[in-house]
């Protein structure tokens, strides 16, 4: 009964391909984000999704495009993969857009070769 | 924009003993909320507390608990009888009370890393 999942956990991939990272929460929240975590541990906001509508697009490069077929979902496709992209991506989904606590999935790390 | 600062990367502790981590930040609002996260080896973000601004009681939670000091802009947490299970990376977090796009966003502080000596 995981509140929020992503898979896959681990990515290995080469540079220039295209990959997807899934997540669900089971939390019943309207909110959904992606944060990525650099190899410095620093973690920053990508995207967050309401009731499946795009709230935050953070300066992310377009190679990155957040899908969500419901409010439950929220899927994160990154076309032709860049050596700076090797980082953790989190996934998390909090009540709504004010006073929920946002609560993180597990985490995946992507590793670019 | 809010900005999140955690001043030490590196903090270490005896079992048993009480340690605290400080926290500050900048913001001109007046309605948010802080977060301390924490973050072992497995990687996983676990949500150790909140408070809320407009609380004045600082927030507790078993052996961790908060100092808020709103006008200094301040949130150390502390926690008493450090375990060993304690040690991991702690993550001081912001997030405005506005319900407006890209407010709900959570800004973090770089981290710190809390060892636990046994």
């Amino acid at each position: 009964d995981t509140a929020v999942s992503q898979t896959p956990k681990y990515l290995v991939t080469q540079m220039g391909n295209d990959k997807s990272i899934k997540c669900e929460q089971n939390l019943g929240h309207d909110t959904m984000y992606w944060y990525k975590q650099d190899s410095k541990k620093f973690l920053k906001i990508m995207f967050s999704y309401n009731n499946k509508e795009l709230i935050i697009n953070e300066t992310v490069p377009n190679r990155f495009s957040p899908k969500s077929p419901d409010k439950a979902h929220l899927n994160l496709h990154i076309n032709s993969l860049e050596l700076g992209d090797s980082a953790v991506y989190f996934c998390a989904s909090s009540q709504d857009l004010s006073g929920g606590t946002p609560f993180f999935g597990p985490g995946t790390r992507l590793t670019v070769l | 924009a809010q900005t999140v600062t955690q001043s030490q990367p590196e903090m270490s502790v005896q079992e048993a003993e009480t340690v605290t981590l400080s926290c500050t930040y900048d913001t001109s609002e007046s309605d948010y909320y802080l977060f301390w996260y924490k973050q072992p080896p497995s990687r996983q973000m676990i949500l150790v507390i909140r408070q809320e601004a407009y609380k004045q009681q600082n927030a507790t939670e078993n052996r961790f608990s908060v100092n808020f000091q709103k006008a200094a802009k301040s949130f150390s947490l502390k926690i008493s009888d450090s375990q060993l299970g304690d040690a991991a990376m702690y993550f001081c977090a912001y997030r405005s009370a506005l319900a407006q796009g890209g407010s709900e966003k959570l800004v973090f502080g770089k981290g710190m890393k809390l060892t636990v000596n046994p």
